[in-house]
């Protein structure tokens, strides 16, 4: 497709059950990003992949948040032991590299812990 | 504490009027991005200004950086049910993380 895919695109769980989640960058992005957005918090940027490579993963909420692409292509985020405070809707971008000053972002997949 | 504060946070009109919406903070940009997202998807980026004092146009919509590069507004001259989103403002923190501000809900009524 031309755009960032994200999979799926609702997922309601349980507390405590593990989600993962997928993005589809746009073909030959080589950036891809990870943001959640929640009513409380707006929209905040959690980590960011060049090639296969995270450099920084401080902005995961806890260690319960994981992320991994190969590839360098598709990127999963994983939830494990998932919380009600982890519902929110995430949001996978892409970017050209990480010099493009545009990101294209997917339709994001709402997560809903029970 | 939110880096940039966005105002109104809710807004609906009627067809045909002009509105603003605000994007304001304390601290100097390099640049500042204005996306606009629809219900059920990912924000899109609608325009990016860079120079103190710049204005740009979109259609029906203008933007501006203010002079000292602290604040933008978008302004939507005779309103369509279209523009109907979440407006939101951001900067890039390094090269990678966009920052946004809460968003602006703007709801336009035929």
């Amino acid at each position: 497709g031309a755009g960032v895919s994200q999979s799926p695109s609702n997922k309601v769980t349980e507390k405590g059950k593990d989600v993962e989640l997928r993005c589809d960058p746009i073909s030959g992005h080589t950036a891809l990003y990870w943001y959640r957005q929640s009513l409380g918090q707006g929209l905040e940027f959690l980590i960011y992949f060049q090639g296969n490579s995270a450099p920084d993963k401080s902005g995961l909420p806890s260690d319960r948040f994981s992320a991994e692409r190969t590839g360098g292509s598709v990127s999963t985020l994983t939830i494990q032991r998932t919380q009600q405070e982890d519902s929110a809707v995430y949001l996978c971008a892409s970017s050209q590299d990480l010099a493009a000053n545009e990101q294209f972002f997917g339709p994001g997949t709402r997560l809903t812990v029970l | 504490t939110q880096l940039l504060e966005q105002s109104p946070q809710f807004l609906s009109i009627q067809e045909g009027e002009n509105l603003t919406v605000y994007c304001n903070s304390s601290s100097v940009f390099s640049s500042l991005q204005w996306y606009r997202q629809e219900p059920g998807e990912g924000p899109v980026l609608l325009v990016t200004v860079v120079t103190g004092g710049e204005v740009k146009k979109l259609k029906r919509l203008t933007f501006q950086f203010g002079d000292a590069r602290k604040d933008s507004s978008l302004h939507i001259t005779a309103a369509q049910p279209g523009d109907t989103g979440l407006y939101l403002c951001a900067f890039f923190q390094g090269a990678q993380k966009l920052v946004f501000g809460q968003g602006t809900r703007l709801t336009i009524n035929p």
